[in-house]
């Protein structure tokens, strides 16, 4: 099993601040997605990377994936309560391989 | 929109109690596959399909068992529950799209276990 290790475990920031999520393995994965759960809800996909150093723009939302492929970020500009959730990484190993590995997870806060 | 409905949403059952948690989608998605999650912790796979009459054991051990008869459904059972079976149990399936390889995992609600 490659594990996807998630940094910050838990982040609380004031409305406004911006923030970064790292989602990181030691392991190469050939694609790569970010998926935000809310309390009581199913995870839901947020984006999909699947090159090396590509860069996703989701309004507020910018994803990059490492150049290696171990390796991904998630940074907020602007955070809003809205963005409050637990956002979990989720790594496929090779191209064919439905099943994903998902990290450890990043509980977000944002303080109105 | 995703549609992938789980029941019941919250269980609150006694040891030794034999439980069925169920799964249905209305996509026509031949993956399925079942996660189990203490809150606000990762997801951990236990058993998965792709399609029916196909089963398999996931990452991580499970005492459940699942199947697969038709393909909008996907059923798992605990035949004796115990307390160390408490955590959330999320079902989800998915499709492939695209012409490189990029899949798209739907996630029901979830269900809320407790075994007292």
């Amino acid at each position: 099993t490659q594990l996807l290790e998630q940094s910050p475990q838990f982040l609380s920031i004031q409305e406004g601040e911006n923030l970064t999520v790292y989602c990181n393995s030691s392991s190469v994965f050939s694609s790569l997605q970010w998926y935000r759960q809310e309390p009581g809800e199913g995870p839901v996909l947020l984006v999909t990377v699947v090159t090396g150093g590509e860069v996703k723009k989701l309004k507020r939302l910018t994803f990059q994936f490492g150049d290696a492929r171990k390796d991904s970020s998630l940074h907020i500009t602007a955070a809003q309560p809205g963005d409050t959730g637990l956002y979990l990484c989720a790594g496929a190993k090779n191209f064919g391989n439905e099943k994903l590995t998902f990290g450890t997870g990043t509980r977000l806060t944002i303080i109105p | 929109e995703a549609d992938i409905y789980q029941t019941p949403r919250y269980l609150v059952i006694g040891t030794g109690k034999k439980i069925t948690l169920e799964c249905s989608q209305t996509m026509g998605h031949d993956k399925m596959y079942w996660y189990q999650q203490d809150p606000g912790m990762e997801l951990h796979l236990i058993h998965y399909s792709y399609g029916v009459n196909s089963t398999e054991k996931g990452d991580l051990s499970s005492e459940s068992t699942v199947s697969r008869i038709r393909t909008e459904h996907f059923p798992l059972t605990l035949e004796s529950a115990r307390p160390s079976h408490t955590s959330q149990y999320l079902c989800a399936s998915s499709e492939r799209y695209g012409r490189v390889f990029q899949e798209t995992q739907y996630f029901g609600p979830g269900t809320r276990l407790l075994v007292l």
